[in-house]
This record gives structure tokens, C-alpha cells and sequence, in this order.
């Protein structure tokens, strides 16, 4: 069975903080990565995707990624309240294009 | 940004009851998909869609389910006769072909699916 395991939190952190987003996946045939950000009662949204081991920025967000540890994480730098939101974390397999998501990690970020 | 599309937003209907959920994907997309979330629950795939045929499906994509792009625009996803653990939000999702660079899944709104 692929899953891909994220603890549900909340992770509350000040405003400005880091926050850090955990994520492990079980399916050693995983080749591609993503982090979705979801608000409550609406669709995922993609904010970043990996593939290859080591870190990928974009603006605030960095993604880093360890194929030999299974493991995947996302850091917001400079968290803002609208960064409140439930993160999924979700994986591709080469043969595939099912999305395998994680059941997500809630994030607070209080002002 | 383009978007896809879908209706209705929310959907009430009786156990045992035909549904069909509609859907408008990024016109120049080439794969679509058929996700639901159970409240509470993980985001979870059911099927896509290349090519007019069906790629991939899930365990959950029983005999009761289908799909079909019946003009060349709309996508749709017909549940036969709904059960009380159908009801959930249904994303429906389209892509470009997939590649290292380009592999973005752009999400509907969703619609809601309650069976009473």
C-alpha cells in the first residue's frame, strides 16, 4: 500500500516565524513531489514541486527532499496569517499519474 | 489564469439516485481526473482520463462509476445509483502533458456531494 504519512498538527507559529512541513512516503517508486496548499472548503492548490534530492526555492517557500530517507519538507519563511491553511503533501510514480496525497498538516500562523 | 470549471457547486440527492457531476477542463489540457475528499479525510484519486479513454482508476472507481467527454469540452463523472459513503467533494482536475517542467494539475472549485 503507497502512503504518504503527514502529521494532522496544528502547527501554530508567530507571525514572521519559520514554519516547517513534514512529510514521509513509503513508495521507494515515487519520482516526482508536490506541496499543495488547501483553505477550508476549497480545492488544493500546487505551491511547489520537486524531484530531484536537495532544496528548490521559490520566493518565501523551500522545498527540500531526501529520496534515500523517504522524506520530504516544505519551510515558509516570514509566515503570514494567510499562510494559514491545511498543507498536503502528495507524490507521483513514474508509471503513474495518480497524485497519492498525505492527509495534511494543518499550520496557524497567529499575528 | 485559466481555470476549470465545475457544476454544480453543491449537489443533494436521494441514496440510490443517478448523479452525474460536470466539469470544463483547461482547454488546451490533455489529461483529466476525477478526485474526491471525504470531510476530514485525505484527497483521494479516482480516475483520469487520456486520449478518450480511461487511464487509471482506483479501487473506489467501481461499476458504479463513469465518465465520459461527451463534446470535446465537458467531462463528466456519472454515479449510477449513490450511497451514503458517495457523499464527499468532487475535484475535478486537468493537465497539460506531464513532464519534469510542466507537471501542474490545476483543481476545480469542486462540488458537493450530499446523499441523503
Amino acid at each position: 500500500q503507497k502512503e504518504v504519512e503527514q502529521n494532522s498538527g496544528p502547527l501554530s507559529v508567530p507571525e514572521g516565524a519559520i514554519a516547517s512541513l513534514n512529510c514521509t512516503y513509503s513508495d521507494r517508486g515515487s519520482q516526482s513531489f508536490f506541496w499543495y496548499r488547501q483553505y477550508s472548503g476549497k480545492s488544493p492548490e500546487l505551491i511547489m514541486s520537486i524531484y530531484s534530492n536537495g532544496d528548490k526555492e521559490d520566493g518565501r517557500f523551500t522545498a527540500q527532499l531526501n529520496k534515500a530517507s523517504q522524506y520530504v519538507s516544505l519551510l515558509i519563511r516570514d509566515s503570514q496569517p494567510s499562510d494559514s491553511a491545511t498543507y498536503l503533501c502528495a507524490t507521483r510514480m513514474d508509471s503513474s499519474y495518480k497524485l497519492i496525497f498525505g492527509s495534511g498538516t494543518r499550520l496557524l500562523v497567529r499575528p | 489564469e485559466p481555470e476549470v470549471t465545475q457544476t454544480p457547486s453543491h449537489q443533494v440527492t436521494q441514496m440510490g439516485q443517478e448523479v452525474i457531476l460536470r466539469c470544463v477542463p483547461i482547454s488546451n489540457h490533455l489529461y483529466f481526473y476525477w478526485y474526491r475528499q471525504i470531510l476530514g479525510q485525505k484527497v483521494e484519486f479516482l480516475v483520469s482520463f487520456y486520449n478518450n479513454e480511461i487511464s487509471e482508476k482506483s479501487e473506489i472507481f467501481d461499476d458504479q462509476f463513469s465518465v465520459e467527454r461527451p463534446d470535446g469540452s465537458n467531462f463528466t463523472l456519472k454515479i449510477r445509483s449513490t450511497k451514503l459513503e458517495d457523499s464527499a467533494m468532487y475535484f475535478c482536475a486537468s493537465s497539460e502533458y506531464p513532464t519534469e517542467t510542466n507537471e501542474k494539475l490545476f483543481f476545480g472549485s469542486g462540488t458537493q456531494l450530499s446523499v441523503l
